[in-house]
């Protein structure tokens, strides 16, 4: 089945700086990435998503990236934030139509110190 | 939040005690998953139900834990007997098509002591 590794498990950064996740996915057939925060005590929201149709897409300071032959993607985030702080799931899953099994990275821990 | 509603938010309970957590998703959703939260293994997918068929439940660890959903709006998790290793955040999530991707519940914060 697929396996989806996530680095780093933490992540420290000033405010106003950037911050990166990657993730790495083994299963060729993979077409959809999300990206879930989940801040503390609360549930995974989904933030951002790319097809394997498109190599980058951004929205306001969000960018998520994937590099198909290598098989990683990562995420982005600009100009950080206070409440940019949580943990960030990736995920890769294979399916069109309906229902996509999705199987989800560790997590990123991100702390954006003020 | 609406979409998925999830009790209780916090059970404890001793070990070898009998646990069942609940899950009322908003009807229209075709896909119902159980998932299992712990800082060692991050998100595990216990279970899957389509249309309140189980389709998938490689994901659940042994026979102590059980699954049903007997209508589109209701499903429990069952845990019997449970365990200390049992103690893990208990998301019922559903799959709201490739726009919205997945809408978690609040979770169940299991405690076995």
């Amino acid at each position: 089945g697929e396996n989806v590794e996530q680095h780093p498990s933490t992540l420290s950064v000033q405010e106003g700086d950037s911050a990166v996740i990657k993730c790495t996915y083994s299963d060729s057939a993979s077409n959809y990435f999300p990206w879930y925060k989940q801040e503390l005590g609360k549930r995974p929201q989904l933030i951002i998503d790319i097809r394997s149709n498109v190599g980058e897409k951004k929205d306001q300071r969000i960018a998520v990236t994937l590099n198909k032959t290598a098989k990683h993607f990562s995420l982005h985030i600009t100009e950080t934030q206070p409440e940019d702080s949580a943990v960030y799931f990736c995920a890769a899953s294979i399916g069109s139509g309906g229902y996509q099994k999705v199987t989800f990275g560790t997590g990123t821990k991100l702390q954006v110190i003020p | 939040d609406a979409g998925v509603i999830q009790s209780p938010r916090h059970e404890v309970t001793e070990m070898g005690q009998e646990v069942t957590l609940r899950c009322k998703p908003i009807s229209g959703h075709d896909y119902l998953f159980w998932y299992r939260q712990t800082m060692m293994r991050g998100l595990e997918l216990l279970i899957y139900f389509n249309n309140n068929v189980p389709i998938d439940d490689s994901g659940m660890p042994e026979d102590r834990f059980s699954a049903k959903m007997p209508n589109a709006s209701f499903s429990t998790l069952k845990i019997q007997p449970s365990e200390p290793r049992d103690s893990a955040v208990y998301f019922c999530a559903v799959y709201q098509g490739a726009y919205y991707g997945y809408t978690f519940g609040s979770g169940t914060r299991l405690t076995v002591v």
